[in-house]
């Protein structure tokens, strides 16, 4: 069974960092892409920032393009967000999907952490 | 960026009745588009992917269809627990995005 964990959310004031985490098990995670998106409270889904498992790969969102940086650990099982310089409107559940063996769907999601960016 | 249009953005209906949901692609997005279905409270789930191959333990009252700039998801008969918010999201080009969802009410 797939599963995605993630964690690392709270309040934090704007301008300042977290370090999202997300626990991956079930599957051969070296070789599935992952990505973040987040949904902002009563708001749509967004993308956020994708890592392809074959070369690494980065893509981000224009919106946090420069302040959050995606990495994983294959040894570890473990996607990571790191988020600087939070703005307000980066409030939002921000959850861990797993990309589809040959595409860009999202096949499987984690349960979501909260970050509120407030003073 | 491509702009993923969904509409109605409310669907109201009765359970039993059928379902149809719009998704409008700004330009083509060939075959790369995914539905997801997302209750209160809840993480999305994958229902359709690549507009018409219905993810694993999806029933089969769900189905996708389209392909290039129009797409629909259809739910032949509604059950209780159909009643959520459905999106569509493209993934044919950078940077992947969604509709801004359909809530099928009662």
């Amino acid at each position: 069974e797939v599963q995605l964990v993630e964690s690392g959310g709270g309040l934090v004031k704007p301008g300042g960092s977290l370090r999202l985490s997300c626990a991956a098990a079930g599957f051969p995670f070296s070789s599935y892409s992952m990505n973040w998106v987040r949904q902002a409270p009563g708001k749509g889904l967004e993308w956020v920032s994708s890592i392809r498992s074959s070369d690494n790969y980065i893509h981000y969102a224009d919106s946090v393009e420069g302040r959050f940086t995606i990495s994983r650990d294959n040894a570890r099982n473990s996607l990571y967000l790191q988020i600087n310089s939070l703005k307000a409107e980066d409030t939002a559940v921000y959850y861990c999907a797993r990309a589809g063996s040959d595409g860009w769907r999202f096949e499987f999601w984690g349960q979501g952490t909260l970050v509120t960016v407030s003073s | 960026e491509i702009v993923m249009t969904q509409s109605p953005a409310t669907l109201s209906v009765s359970p039993g009745e059928r379902a149809t949901l719009s998704c409008r692609a700004s330009q083509s997005v060939s075959s790369n588009l995914a539905w997801y279905q997302q209750k209160p409270g809840q993480a999305p789930r994958l229902l359709i992917y690549d507009a018409s191959t219905r993810a694993t333990g999806i029933p089969a009252r769900f189905s996708g269809s389209g392909s290039g700039t129009e797409f629909t998801l259809t739910i032949s008969s509604l059950q209780s627990e159909d009643f959520a918010v459905y999106y569509c999201q493209q993934c044919n080009n950078w940077p992947l995005t969604f509709g801004g969802g359909t809530n099928v009410e009662i």
